[in-house]
Formats: structure tokens, C-alpha cells, sequence
């Protein structure tokens, strides 16, 4: 059965510290990984990775996909409150459905 | 429209009445997806559809849940005698083409349903 670990539950950080986020996979036909940024309603897309290696980044946001170890990093520098959330996961493997991590939640205080 | 939009944002309704909740896909986008997101659960999937058509209906818990698609845009997602163990938030998402393009899919803001 296709299923997403993600790691930590949850988080609670300061102003200025930097994060890393874990997730690990086992997707059957595995095409790619999406990281979603969910505050109060929409998950908000941020990254789809494909190929292992390569890191992508948005601001102080970056993400890498390990596809020989199956798990995928969501790195967060300098952090703000803003960046309070849930951060989903998600494989998506050859078929038309994501499979959804249960989100580590972050909490940023001032 | 600029994103995807649902209605109702929130629903509360009494056990055994049917609901009706829509969706309206970003203009162009061709694939639409239901799921449905629990306390403390990930997002579970219900449907796809690819246009008109739903090729896979898999994640539908039961035969009280059904979904249309009209004219390549809309979709509504029908839950028939409620049941408690229906409430949650439904998200419906969109990508610009089918599944198989592996395209990311986005989301809109939910219809969060209560059933009392």
C-alpha cells in the first residue's frame, strides 16, 4: 500500500531559526513529490520535485528529493511568523491521486 | 476564475439530509479532483475527473457519494444521507491537464461540513 511519513507531528520554533522538514515515501510508480503549505484553508502548492539531486528553491524555501532513500527535505531559513502552518507532502505516483502525509505543523514565535 | 472556487465555505446539517457541494476549477484547467480531509488525517482521495468523464472513482467511501462534471468546468460533489462520520473538510483541486502529465494539482479553500 502506497503511504507518506512525514516527520516531525510538529514543530514549534523562534523568529530567525532555520527548519527542515522530513518526508519519506513508498509510491508505487513514483512520478514526483509536491510539498503544500496549508494555513487556515487551501493547500498552497510550493515545490514538485521529479529527479533526485536537484535542489529547488522560492526565497528562504528550498526542497530536494532523495530518490535512492525514498524521502524528500523541505528546508526553511530565517524563520517568520508568517511561516506558521501545516506542510503537507504529498507522492504522486503514475495514476491521477496524490498520497498525502498527515503534515507537520509548524508553529514560528516572535 | 483566478483559482478554484467551493461552495458553501461551511455546511452544517442534520444526519440523513442530502448536500450538495461545488467546485469551479481554475478557467482552462481540464483535470478536477475531489478529497476529503479528516481531523488528523491526510487528504484522502475520492474522484478524478478528466473533462466530462471519471475514469477513477476509487476513493468514493460509499454508494451515498456521487460527483458530475458539466461542461468541463463545474463539479458537484452529492453526499447522500448524511452520516457523522461525514463531516470534515472537502477540497476540491485542479490541474491544467490530464493526470498523466504529472502536473501539480491546486487546491481551493474547502467546504468543511458538519453533520450534527
Amino acid at each position: 500500500e502506497d503511504k507518506v511519513v512525514q516527520s516531525p507531528l510538529s514543530l514549534v520554533v523562534h523568529e530567525g531559526d532555520t527548519v527542515t522538514l522530513n518526508c519519506s515515501y513508498e509510491v508505487t510508480n513514483f512520478r514526483s513529490l509536491l510539498w503544500y503549505k496549508q494555513e487556515k484553508k487551501a493547500p498552497t502548492f510550493l515545490f514538485m520535485l521529479t529527479s533526485s539531486g536537484i535542489e529547488k528553491k522560492s526565497g528562504r524555501l528550498s526542497s530536494i528529493l532523495d530518490k535512492k532513500e525514498l524521502f524528500s527535505i523541505l528546508n526553511i531559513t530565517a524563520t517568520q511568523t508568517g511561516d506558521s502552518a501545516v506542510y503537507l507532502c504529498a507522492g504522486y505516483p503514475n495514476t491521477d491521486k496524490l498520497i498525502f502525509g498527515t503534515g507537520t505543523r509548524l508553529q514560528v514565535f516572535p | 476564475g483566478a483559482g478554484v472556487s467551493q461552495s458553501p465555505s461551511n455546511k452544517v446539517t442534520e444526519k440523513g439530509k442530502d448536500v450538495e457541494l461545488r467546485c469551479d476549477p481554475i478557467s482552462g484547467h481540464t483535470a478536477l479532483y475531489w478529497y476529503r480531509q479528516s481531523l488528523g488525517q491526510g487528504l484522502e482521495f475520492l474522484i478524478y475527473f478528466q473533462g466530462n468523464s471519471a475514469p477513477d472513482k476509487s476513493g468514493l467511501p460509499s454508494d451515498r457519494f456521487s460527483a458530475e462534471r458539466t461542461g468541463g468546468s463545474v463539479s458537484t460533489l452529492t453526499i447522500q444521507r448524511t452520516q457523522q462520520e461525514d463531516s470534515a473538510v472537502y477540497l476540491c483541486a485542479s490541474s491544467s491537464q490530464g493526470a498523466q502529465f504529472n502536473q501539480p494539482q491546486h487546491f481551493g479553500d474547502g467546504t468543511r461540513l458538519s453533520i450534527l
